[in-house]
């Protein structure tokens, strides 16, 4: 069955360190893998793709179907990113999205 | 646009009654989908929609109703609400075919049963 899996559920750094929040999946097709953002009294919203390979906010994330992970990374981690972090997955054609556990990342001052 | 709306924000509820969350969208997305959040399970898909007229089933559909009259609408209705259902509940809609499959997100409603 398809399947995201994030590790963790809380992670905690301090500003202007690396983070790297981890994404592992099953799927026996061909993966299209998102990660979603949701900020304090905000919505649910699209940080970025694998399809796309861009940095947004300075995060990046490559799909490495090897390991079958999709890890989001940040070389320098600033206070604003303080946020509920959800991999995701799609599969069936498009039709469903499947969402890791989440990822509750604080930085630290 | 306002994009995607959901009513109520917050809703309590007693066991064993009913009601509907209401959610609409004016972006003129073909696919629309309900999710529930919960601590420590993430966001788990309970019903979506691909066009008017046309429903199916997500992971978590028991003790939830959907219909899609419209293009821009596509209420949840809990039947015979459980504390189980204690939840929040999003909406999102997208673009059928788009290249990116980006979807867009409700601000939530806050559901307690008691």
């Amino acid at each position: 069955a398809q399947r995201v899996t994030q590790p963790e559920k809380l992670l905690s750094v301090f500003k202007g360190a690396p983070v790297e929040l981890k994404c592992n999946y099953s799927y026996s097709g061909s993966p299209e893998l998102f990660w979603y953002v949701q900020y304090s009294r905000q919505r649910l919203q699209l940080l970025l793709r694998h399809i796309s390979r861009e940095s947004i906010k300075g995060f990046t994330a490559d799909l490495n179907k090897g390991e079958t992970s999709f890890h989001l990374k940040k070389p320098f981690a600033q206070e604003e990113d303080s946020a509920m972090y959800y991999c995701a997955l799609n599969w069936k054609g498009a039709q469903k999205l499947v969402f890791g556990q989440g990822t509750r990342l604080t930085i630290n001052p | 646009n306002a994009g995607v709306t959901q009513t109520p924000k917050f809703q309590v509820l007693k066991t064993g009654q009913s009601m509907t969350l209401q959610c609409a969208q004016d972006m003129n997305h073909e696919y629309m989908s309900w999710y529930r959040q919960d601590p420590g399970m993430g966001l788990r898909l309970i019903h979506y929609s691909v066009g008017a007229g046309i429903t199916d089933q997500g992971e978590v559909p028991n003790g939830y109703n959907v219909s899609r009259s419209t293009t821009e609408d596509f209420p949840l209705r809990l039947l015979s609400a459980a504390p189980s259902q204690t939840s929040v509940y999003f909406c999102a809609s997208r673009l059928s075919g788009s290249a990116n499959n980006e979807q867009f997100f409700g601000p939530g409603t806050r559901l307690t049963v008691l």
